[in-house]
């Protein structure tokens, strides 16, 4: 069965004090994988695509890659602002679904 | 260019009744999806919208439908309200298959 697992489920960080999201991710067929962002009560903002492994993709303080099991969100010198929760989603083939993990409720103390 | 936008932003009904929720996807974009989000969960695949036909469909009863019209805008329709029905619903739109899908600010739904 298709399967995303994030880790941690939630994670504290003092302002400038980096650190790194987990996606492992058990799919028949990878069609690309996504990051979005998530504020409280609003929707997924989309924030990176990586189709294979070795990919790397870089915004501001954030950076993805991808391995062939999991992916792993990077985030360099964080401050308070990036306090959201981080999805990660993946596109199977053969389905036209994106498969979501539970999210990293990520909290950065100023 | 505008971006995919919902409404209502936030409803509340009683359980056993109808409700419908609507999205205009973003320009260009023909493929539409919807999500169920309950809180503290990732979202969850209800059924997609290609140029007007549903193209696929995730574990979610009949009474669970929609539509998507000529301006690939969409609905989405719940008979029969039950309380496990209160969620976020995003609708998220993309220009074809494979790419990253774009998500509306979702509607609150509240069933009591």
């Amino acid at each position: 069965e298709d399967q995303v697992t994030q880790s941690p489920e939630a994670l504290r960080l003092q302002e400038g004090e980096s650190s790194s999201l987990n996606c492992s991710y058990t799919v028949s067929g990878l069609r690309g994988l996504f990051w979005y962002r998530q504020d409280p009560g609003k929707g997924p903002e989309f924030l990176f695509t990586l189709y294979s492994a070795g990919e790397e993709k870089e915004k501001e303080r954030l950076k993805a890659t991808l391995t062939k099991k999991e992916s792993f969100l990077h985030i360099t010198a964080p401050k308070p602002e990036d306090s959201a929760t981080y999805l990660c989603a993946v596109g199977t083939s053969g389905t036209y679904k994106y498969i979501f993990g539970t999210g990293t409720r990520l909290k950065v103390l100023a | 260019e505008t971006g995919v936008t919902q409404s209502p932003t936030h409803l509340i009904k009683t359980r056993g009744q109808q409700v419908t929720l609507r999205c205009s996807s973003q320009s260009g974009h023909n493929t539409v999806s919807w999500y169920q989000q309950a809180l503290g969960q990732g979202p969850q695949f209800i059924f997609q919208y290609y140029r007007e036909e549903e193209n696929g469909r995730g574990n979610f009863p009949p009474r669970f439908s929609g539509l998507q019209f000529p301006n690939y805008s969409s609905e989405l329709n719940v008979n029969a309200l039950e309380l496990d029905d209160s969620a976020l619903y995003l609708c998220a739109s993309r220009p074809r298959e494979n790419t990253e899908a774009f998500f509306g600010q979702g509607t609150r739904l509240t069933v009591v």
